[in-house]
């Protein structure tokens, strides 16, 4: 069975504290995502990679990093947490083909406080 | 740019039909998805359909999909409780990066009994 994990389902930090969001899948993906989710702005793409070692920017990276050191994992670093950045985290992951089908993780709902 | 829209709520009655419209903008969209997101969990894929079929069915789900209209919906057949979730509808992202899909804000299906 298919699984894409993320390190926390619940995470208070405070203002100006560097967080970091754990994925991980086990399915051999080459490809990654992260997605921030807000109440009627629906799945914004923050960052993604197609490869170890490499990222591209996604809508909104303002503020965000990312690292892929493995391939199957995938970080979200948050540099200096801000309010406006509490959101839920989605990760996904997925295989070039021709049906791009995504894997999502269980989400992170993230407070900055 | 490429664009997903849907409507935002969807209320029906346990056992009515629901169909949930979305149009998009991409006409070079190889596949359209439908993913579904329950409560407290990340998107699962539920269906997608080739952009050279007019339908798809599949038990309870039924995707139409009109090219000339660009607009692609799902019906769910005697809809139950356990339905009650958040569906998005995906295009390919075929300008951007391999895997990419553009998402849809969501519509969030309520089931009363």
């Amino acid at each position: 069975d298919v699984k894409v994990t993320q390190s926390s389902r619940y995470l208070v930090k405070r203002t100006g504290e560097k967080v970091f969001l754990e994925c991980v899948q086990d399915m051999d993906h080459e490809n990654m995502f992260w997605y921030r989710q807000d109440p009627g702005l629906g799945l914004r793409l923050i960052y993604f990679s197609y490869d170890v070692k490499m990222k591209e920017k996604g809508d909104i990276p303002e503020g965000y990093s990312v690292s892929r050191e493995k391939k199957e994992r995938f970080s979200l670093i948050l540099e200096s947490a801000s309010t406006n950045q509490t959101s839920m985290y989605l990760c996904a992951s997925s295989s070039p083909g021709t049906v791009k089908e995504q894997y999502f993780g269980p989400g992170t709902r993230l407070t900055v406080t | 740019g490429e664009d997903v829209e849907q409507s935002l709520f969807l209320s029906v009655r346990e056992g009515d039909s629901s169909v949930i419209n979305c149009t998009y903008t991409d006409s070079s969209s190889t596949y359209l998805y439908w993913y579904k997101q329950e409560p407290g969990a990340g998107l699962q894929l539920l269906t997608y359909i080739f952009s050279n079929m007019d339908m798809k069915q599949d038990q309870r789900l039924t995707v139409l999909l009109n090219k000339k209209d660009k607009h692609l919906s799902l019906r769910i057949a005697d809809t139950q409780t356990g339905d009650s979730a958040i569906y998005f509808c995906a295009e390919s992202d075929n300008g951007g990066s391999q895997g990419n899909l553009i998402f849809g804000k969501g519509t969030k299906l309520s089931v009363k009994p």
